[in-house]
């Protein structure tokens, strides 16, 4: 079946270093959506990203959408503590669910 | 509006009770879903439902039962607890995409930590 895998699965950084997540699907995406959970809270939405080779821009993150969808990128600039939590991706199923990958999560160092 | 509300937030349970995790929304949402996400892992998709009166299967629904008389409420039933249920639950949900290949943002309640020993 459809599986979306995201790596690396933990990333530890010092504070200012940058990051990056990525998410690759085994079947081309219609669109892809980002989610952030910090320690001990629920996924909240980041983004979606639509078009083939789309670049979104949220401050400090960078969300960029494969030529192909079928693969997807998330980078945050000079992290800072606030960053630290667990970074999903998850692309949508014709039936109206979404395939959420493992998530990577970050440790920030101060 | 408050959004996803899910109770208990807390539970522990013995092995073999049953016990149903309430999830309700305000946001006059269609679809609904209830996931679970073991310690350090994704989330796993238990049912979902399309709207009332409608429910389906997920990834992982061995164990639970759901129900969506209402578009407000989807209840998730767990049968004769296992250990193997020790989780976090998540109720999401979303309206319809406005378009074919635009897909909403799922909205999260808090979560219930259940324990089953």
């Amino acid at each position: 079946g459809q599986q979306v895998m995201q790596i690396p699965q933990y990333q530890h950084v010092q504070e200012g270093e940058d990051f990056t997540t990525y998410c690759n699907s085994s079947t081309t995406l219609s669109n892809i959506q980002w989610y952030k959970q910090r320690p001990g809270g629920h996924p909240v939405f980041l983004i979606q990203l639509v078009k083939s080779g789309e670049v979104k821009k949220q401050k400090r993150l960078t969300f960029q959408f494969g030529e192909a969808k079928k693969n997807s990128s998330l980078h945050i600039t000079a992290t800072q503590t606030t960053d630290v939590g667990t970074y999903f991706c998850a692309g949508p199923r014709n039936t109206g669910k979404l395939i959420f990958g493992q998530g990577t999560t970050l440790q920030v160092k101060p | 509006n408050a959004g996803v509300t899910q109770t208990p937030k807390f539970r522990i349970l013995k092995i073999g009770q049953s016990m149903t995790l309430q999830c309700t929304q305000d946001m006059n949402h269609n679809y609904m879903y209830w996931y679970r996400q073991d310690p350090g892992m994704g989330l796993k998709l238990i049912y979902y439902s399309v709207g009332a009166g409608i429910t389906d299967k997920g990834e992982v629904p061995n164990g639970y039962n759901v129900s969506r008389s209402t578009t407000e409420d989807f209840p998730l039933r767990l049968e004769l607890a296992a250990p193997s249920q020790t989780s976090v639950y998540f109720c999401a949900s979303r309206t319809s995409g406005r378009a074919a290949h635009y897909y909403n943002e799922q909205f999260f309640g808090p979560g219930t930590r259940l324990t089953v020993l």
